[in-house]
């Protein structure tokens, strides 16, 4: 079974509205981490934001904020003001366990590319 | 403060050659990890180094090997290159925290083409 699903392929958003891309996980871990990357066409992966499975508040990063949603197991990335420079792909990810036995491994979903028009 | 670096960015193989690819972590990161990502896809996680040593592996074969030195950057060995072996590869540092939950930070990748 998936463990991250992305099931935006891909998503159009007018330049300085807001956008919001899915992401479902599925983990039994109680203890887990929940990120999002950003890769321009240049390949690098940028982090965007994180967010702990015991955090009780959304995590929030000047214009990405995460709404965390536990009991659905979804960490949708919201992304407002969009700006021509936020076209790229986002990708969820996830880190399971806690200390010593994750080790930091990170598991990703497919993917969303994300176009921002003028 | 000086990013993760991978170098080189782009190489090109013939099957059945060896390829070394190298990885600068971020300063004062103490961990790496590396990641292949195939074209269209996710990245898949294939190995994590730490103090030296391999200590957690993805479903990769042991044609994937690595090493990380004394100063914290990492190589990524394989051999008997297969076309399917084709992708980007990605590095990414952190550094060893509490619980094993620090971010991790990516290079800007090595794209490999296998002929």
């Amino acid at each position: 079974a998936q463990k991250i699903t992305q099931t935006q392929p891909g998503m159009f958003v007018q330049e300085k509205e807001a956008v919001t891309l899915d992401c479902t996980y599925d983990t039994s871990d109680q203890s887990y981490g929940l990120f999002w990357y950003k890769q321009p066409s240049s390949g690098e992966m940028i982090f965007l934001i994180y967010q702990g499975s015991y955090d009780e508040q959304n995590a929030t990063e000047g214009r990405y904020s995460l709404n965390f949603q536990k009991a659905r197991k979804s960490a949708n990335l919201v992304i407002s003001a969009s700006q021509l420079g936020d076209s790229a792909m986002y990708f969820c990810a996830m880190r399971e366990g806690d200390g010593g036995t994750s080790y930091g491994k990170l598991t990703f979903g497919q993917g969303t590319i994300l176009t921002v028009h003028p | 403060d000086a990013g993760v670096t991978q170098s080189p960015t782009h190489l090109i193989k013939t099957r059945g050659q060896q390829v070394t690819l190298r990885c600068s972590p971020k300063s004062g990161h103490d961990t790496v990890s590396w990641y292949q990502q195939a074209l269209g896809q996710g990245p898949q996680f294939i190995f994590q180094y730490y103090e030296e040593e391999e200590r957690q592996r993805g479903n990769f074969p042991d044609r994937f090997s690595g090493h990380q030195f004394p100063n914290y950057s990492s190589e990524l060995n394989v051999n008997a290159l297969l076309l399917g072996d084709s992708a980007l590869y990605l590095c990414a540092s952190s550094r060893e925290g509490t619980g094993g939950m620090e971010t991790q930070y990516f290079g800007p990748g090595t794209r490999l083409l296998v002929l």
